[in-house]
């Protein structure tokens, strides 16, 4: 098991309203990303955040935003919720040693948006 | 950008049988990640290559990397059980500058039934 962890696991939401999920990350891990998986489909980039900053984005709109805190921990928020937001949402937590980039996924959130 | 494709797209074989995935990328690799993922849980990492050629093994699990880092496959030996799940491979996309974000192209993955 990694040391990420997310929550909630399971969430269901109306569509226009807001959602918030969490995510802390794994010891020594300063980075913090976050992708949306939808059904059938592999991980998508959502965006990327560093230092408390955000440091590269996916191509998702700006309704979709995110905060570091000081222990590296994160939250993801959307804004507006539409029907094709429903998905698995996996936060990953990583670093760079050695030349190696290690990322590490958390269990992930299911959102459903009705 | 960089596309991963993934083959086959869905895999069902007897305990016991060897199988192999491949991974082929539409751009030579930095990197290339691993990971199996049970049906909407989190992705687990497995192994990841970074040289041409690189081969790297755990337990029955075997990944290689070719010369050319644009193709990699992933060897199950004697399969069980339990190596049922999806099978992700994920490109390392290098930052465009120092201090950008680095992340993971993935391809849509391979659902491997594994039958008793």
């Amino acid at each position: 098991e990694t040391g990420v962890t997310q929550s909630p696991t399971h969430l269901i939401k109306t569509r226009g309203q807001q959602v918030t999920l969490r995510c802390s990350s794994q010891s020594g891990h300063n980075t913090v990303s976050w992708y949306q998986q939808a059904l059938g489909q592999g991980p998508q980039f959502i965006f990327q955040y560093y230092r408390e900053e955000e440091n590269g984005r996916g191509n998702f709109p700006p309704r979709f935003s995110g905060l570091q805190f000081p222990n590296y921990s994160s939250e993801l928020n959307v804004n507006a919720l539409e029907l094709d937001d429903s998905a698995l949402y996996l936060c990953a937590s990583s670093r760079v040693a050695g030349g190696f980039y290690e990322q590490y996924f958390g269990p992930g959130t299911r959102l459903t948006v009705t | 950008s960089q596309e991963l494709e993934q083959s086959p797209q869905s895999l069902i074989v007897q305990e016991g049988k060897n199988l192999t995935i491949n991974c082929t990328s539409s751009k030579t690799l930095y990197g290339l990640y691993w990971y199996k993922q049970k049906y909407g849980e989190g992705l687990i990492f497995l192994m990841m290559l970074q040289k041409g050629g690189e081969e790297k093994s755990h337990e029955k699990i075997t990944a290689k990397l070719d010369e050319k880092k644009q193709q990699s496959s992933l060897h199950i030996t004697a399969s069980q059980p339990s190596h049922a799940g999806i099978y992700l491979c994920g490109a390392d996309i290098p930052p465009i500058s120092s201090g950008s974000a680095r992340q993971l192209t993935f391809g849509s993955g391979t659902q491997l039934t594994v039958l008793p």
